[in-house]
């Protein structure tokens, strides 16, 4: 069955420093997203992707992240500059069509600021 | 605003025993719902998808029903396996023409052999 990778796994970082979460969703899919989930916490929505713009964004995605699809394949987060409450788990999801959607998560990748 | 609530936080029943957990959320006018397993640090894995057309859904051992006038779901997981120890999450469209979902905290479940 196909499926949402990401990379890295781990990323460690300092604080103020930029990090680049990649994915790359499954090949027929159009709709893209991001979610995380701060440890203990429920997972949150931050930003979806259609069609090279951002569809829909949630109060958590500031003007420290952005999103980008570079090579028609690959779909990433950056962050600017990483504050320590940025730790948590980044998920990538990515569904085929919008109007019921069944999205597909991949493994995430674990942010640790320090 | 979306908000989902599941109950309860944590589970811990002896392999064999059937068991429901439950989940509610607040907005109804949802056009579907999903069910998603958790293993400790991994990924989400969609268990079950229910449209606000149908009323339940099943795969395998797993029955998952929708009642959107109650704003509830459950999660039905027959004859438990110690496999299916994991966090439950439910998750449902953040509203009216949103595809973004909102999540629930789940509920843990551990399976005693």
């Amino acid at each position: 069955e196909p499926e949402v990778t990401q990379t890295p796994s781990h990323q460690v970082t300092q604080m103020g420093q930029e990090v680049i979460l990649r994915c790359v969703p499954i090949s027929n899919h159009l709709y893209f997203y991001w979610y995380r989930q701060i440890l203990g916490q429920k997972v949150e929505f931050l930003v979806s992707f259609y069609n090279n713009e951002i569809s829909e964004k949630s109060e958590i995605f500031d003007d420290q992240f952005s999103v980008e699809r570079p090579d028609g394949s690959n779909f990433t987060l950056k962050i600017r500059s990483t504050k320590l409450e940025d730790s948590a788990m980044y998920f990538c999801a990515s569904s085929a069509t919008p109007g019921h959607p069944r999205e597909f998560f991949g493994p995430g990748t674990r942010l640790t600021v320090l | 605003k979306q908000e989902v609530t599941q109950i309860p936080a944590a589970l811990s029943v002896p392999e064999g025993e059937n068991l429901v957990l439950n989940c509610s959320f607040t907005d109804s006018a949802i056009y579907n719902l999903q069910w998603f397993r958790q293993d400790p640090g991994k990924g989400l894995t969609s268990l079950l998808l229910i449209q606000s057309s149908q009323r339940e859904q099943t795969s395998g051992r797993l029955n998952a029903s929708l009642d959107k006038s109650s704003g509830r779901s459950t999660l039905y997981i027959a004859a438990s396996q110690p496999g299916d120890s994991a966090t439950y999450l439910c998750a449902v469209p953040s509203g009216a023409g949103s595809y973004q979902l909102t999540f629930g905290k789940g509920t843990k479940l551990s399976v005693i052999p």
